[in-house]
């Protein structure tokens, strides 16, 4: 099971909006809407910010918002703040029973 | 509050085993899959294992199967990954990870700290 094909890096300034693509195949993101996002801060476990393609746990702010078209989903941060700037990845449940990470992008803010 | 603490980790050598567990606590550990998840150092994240909640279900990637095997003790609200015939690639951070219910782990809703493994001779 290949990784997901993410960009290894993203930018913006404060304010702004950065989004960032997980690109998989019909085994994966186009099969299932089962795509999540995660946050990774240097040193600290992942966090899991998007589930089921758009869907956000409590706690975490609107301005993280996530989307699906075919094989391809996206995370969009609106609104950038300082504290955004962390490692994201995206995940998906695969066909016969796996799951497959995106190889992460690193979002720097500006 | 949903705790998840893993231990085990060490230096092991090539072909050698090592057992890692992964205490819960916080929730009731019997209605959740739980998975593994590792990360080489400075790597991306990379799934190994799930598990249903009640080990009628086992589930691995391609790169470990038939090498590891994934298991729990509902009684003792402890998840395990036994990892035999341990290469140099396996050397990662290893977290445990819960689902979001009994049968279903592809949302890793809570992590733990990690536990470290490396492999080298």
């Amino acid at each position: 099971q290949s990784a997901l094909t993410q960009p290894p890096s993203a930018s913006g300034s404060p304010g702004q909006s950065v989004t960032i693509s997980c690109t998989g195949t019909s085994s994966d993101i186009g099969a299932y809407n089962y795509v999540s996002w995660y946050q990774q801060h240097p040193g600290r476990a992942p966090k899991v910010i998007i589930y089921e393609v758009n869907k956000r746990p409590s706690g975490v702010p609107d301005r993280f918002s996530g989307s699906k078209s075919g094989n391809t989903a996206s995370l969009t941060v609106s609104g950038l703040q300082a504290e955004d700037e962390a490692d994201y990845y995206c995940s998906s449940y695969a066909t016969s029973n796996r799951g497959v990470f995106g190889s992460g992008t690193q979002v720097t803010v500006l | 509050e949903v705790q998840l603490l893993e231990s085990g980790g060490g230096l092991e050598q090539p072909g050698g085993s090592l057992r890692i567990s992964c205490a819960a606590s916080g929730f009731t550990f019997r209605s959740y899959a739980m998975s593994w998840v590792r990360q080489a150092p400075g790597k991306g994240l990379e799934w190994v294992s799930a598990i249903s909640g009640r080990s009628t279900g086992t589930y691995y990637a391609d790169s470990v199967k038939g090498r590891f095997t994934i298991s729990r003790d509902n009684s003792k609200n402890t998840l395990y990954l036994q990892m035999n015939s341990l290469r140099a690639e396996d050397t990662a951070l290893y977290y445990c990870a819960k689902g979001p219910y009994h049968d279903f782990w592809s949302i890793f809703y809570d992590w733990g700290q990690g536990t470290l493994v490396t492999v080298s001779s």
